[in-house]
């Protein structure tokens, strides 16, 4: 069965870089983007871009542009999220997600805090 | 960008009655090739990864009950749940894939 399983739980502070993995399987993984989507507290769903494994071609979402970079290990069906420059508007769960149009899996999700 | 707007933020529904909620777009998300509307809907929980409840507008998720459907064409689309369930109290979330991906702003459904 299709799965993402996504590093722990991230405690940064302000300043500080991030990286999150996401790990995949049942599928064949450079077929499919995969879209990373945040939710802050108390705030809605958040989309921040996406990698095409095939490729490793990326598009950020406007707001992110600058200090995301996200990359693919094709040898172990893994995409990474990189974003530096955390402040505390940063504090969000993380998502990987499959696309089939739709987002049709998900991780389990990477809390990260940033707090000085 | 196409912004979808949810009505309303929130929603106080009894057991067993139905749930409405709207998602409006500010463009036509008509997918030309599939012939569908590109909209789908999510359902949030406390502790849980959103999960697919709809897609290309009406087509249920698998595993999905049949309690929840979808509806609508062209800029106005309907999440219903026909019979709220205690399991259903959640943030729910319209999606478009027609151009790029963007959410709605989320509605938040409670039992009355």
């Amino acid at each position: 069965q299709v799965q993402l399983v996504q590093s722990g739980a991230e405690v940064k502070k302000p300043g500080d870089s991030l990286k999150v993995s996401c790990k995949t399987s049942g599928y064949t993984f450079i077929d499919y983007y995969v879209h990373w989507v945040r939710h802050v507290p108390g705030q809605g769903l958040e989309c921040i871009g996406w990698i095409f494994p095939k490729s490793g071609g990326t598009h950020y979402e406007q707001k992110f542009q600058g200090r995301v970079a996200m990359t693919r290990d094709t040898s172990t069906s893994t995409v990474y999220m990189e974003l530096t420059s955390l402040t505390s508007d940063d504090t969000a769960l993380y998502y990987c997600t499959r696309e089939n149009w739709y987002y049709d899996h998900w991780g389990q999700g990477t809390p990260v805090t940033v707090s000085s | 960008d196409i912004v979808l707007t949810q009505s309303p933020d929130s929603l106080a529904v009894s057991l067993g009655e139905r749930a409405t909620i709207n998602c409006k777009s500010t463009q036509n998300i008509l997918n030309n090739s599939y012939r569908k509307d590109s909209l789908a809907w999510f359902q949030l929980k406390p502790g849980q990864p959103p999960k697919a409840l709809i897609y290309w507008t009406s087509t249920r998720e698998s595993g999905v009950p049949d309690r929840f459907s979808g509806s609508g064409s062209g800029t106005d689309f309907t999440l219903t749940i026909s019979s709220l369930q205690i399991e259903d109290v959640a943030v729910y979330y319209c999606q478009q894939y027609y151009s790029g991906r963007t959410f709605g702003q989320g509605t938040r459904v409670e039992i009355k």
